[in-house]
């Protein structure tokens, strides 16, 4: 069964530091693209980053753009998202999800993870 | 930019009634649309690819529509579980890579 776990949200400073993951199972990560979107409370949903398949190429939000890094561990499956200088404003639910592609365009996201909650505040 | 206006932000609806979602481009869309149902709580769904595909498993109550600047997920019966938000998604974007709607919120009446 093709499933999506996140984990690694909490709470942090202002201006500090925070590591995403994201673990596969039932597909291999590293042969798809594979995005990060978001949720701020109350709002609707935001792209935030992707990483293409094999030779990686990735694209950011230019919300994020600098400050966040996405990036695979192929010997775990899993997908991760460095975050760095994070904002008030990068308060949000963390979904990974499966991109499908055609060439460089991304079409939609299928599975997508139940998300993993980041809360920056001091 | 692109942006997707979805409407209207809220329907409020009872079981068995028909659901009409729009979700209009503020220019010609070239690719195409995906629709996804969002519970609290729960991960996206996507319901509907390339403007008119179901997602494997969905039911043949969900359909979607459209071309150009406006396209219309339709639920033809609503069943107790299909009370969530829908988002419209726009695909093959040029920039931003992916561009959502605001969603759409249907709710028990």
């Amino acid at each position: 069964q093709v499933q999506l776990v996140e984990s690694g949200g909490g709470l942090v400073n202002p201006g500090g530091s925070l590591r995403l993951s994201c673990e596969a199972s039932g597909f291999t990560l590293s042969d798809t693209y594979m995005s990060w979107i978001r949720q701020a409370p109350g709002k609707g949903l935001e792209w935030v980053s992707y990483i293409s398949s094999n030779d990686p190429y990735v694209n950011y939000a230019d919300s994020v753009k600098g400050r966040f890094t996405i990036y695979r561990d192929k010997a775990k499956n899993a997908l991760l998202l460095q975050m760095t200088s994070l904002r008030a404003e990068d308060t949000a639910i963390y979904y990974c999800a499966r991109t499908y592609n055609s060439g460089w365009d991304l079409n939609w996201f299928d599975p997508w993870g139940q998300g993993t909650l980041v809360t920056v505040s001091s | 930019d692109i942006v997707l206006t979805q409407s209207p932000a809220t329907l409020s609806l009872s079981p068995g009634e028909r659901a009409t979602l729009s979700c209009r481009a503020s220019q010609s869309v070239v690719g195409s649309l995906a629709w996804y149902q969002h519970k609290p709580g729960q991960a996206p769904r996507l319901l509907i690819y390339e403007t008119s595909n179901r997602a494997t498993g969905i039911p043949a109550r969900f359909s979607g529509s459209g071309s150009g600047t406006d396209f219309t997920l339709t639920i033809s019966s609503l069943e107790p579980e299909d009370f969530a938000v829908y988002y419209c998604q726009q695909q093959r974007s040029n920039w931003p890579p992916v561009i959502f709607g605001g969603g759409t919120k249907v709710e028990l009446k």
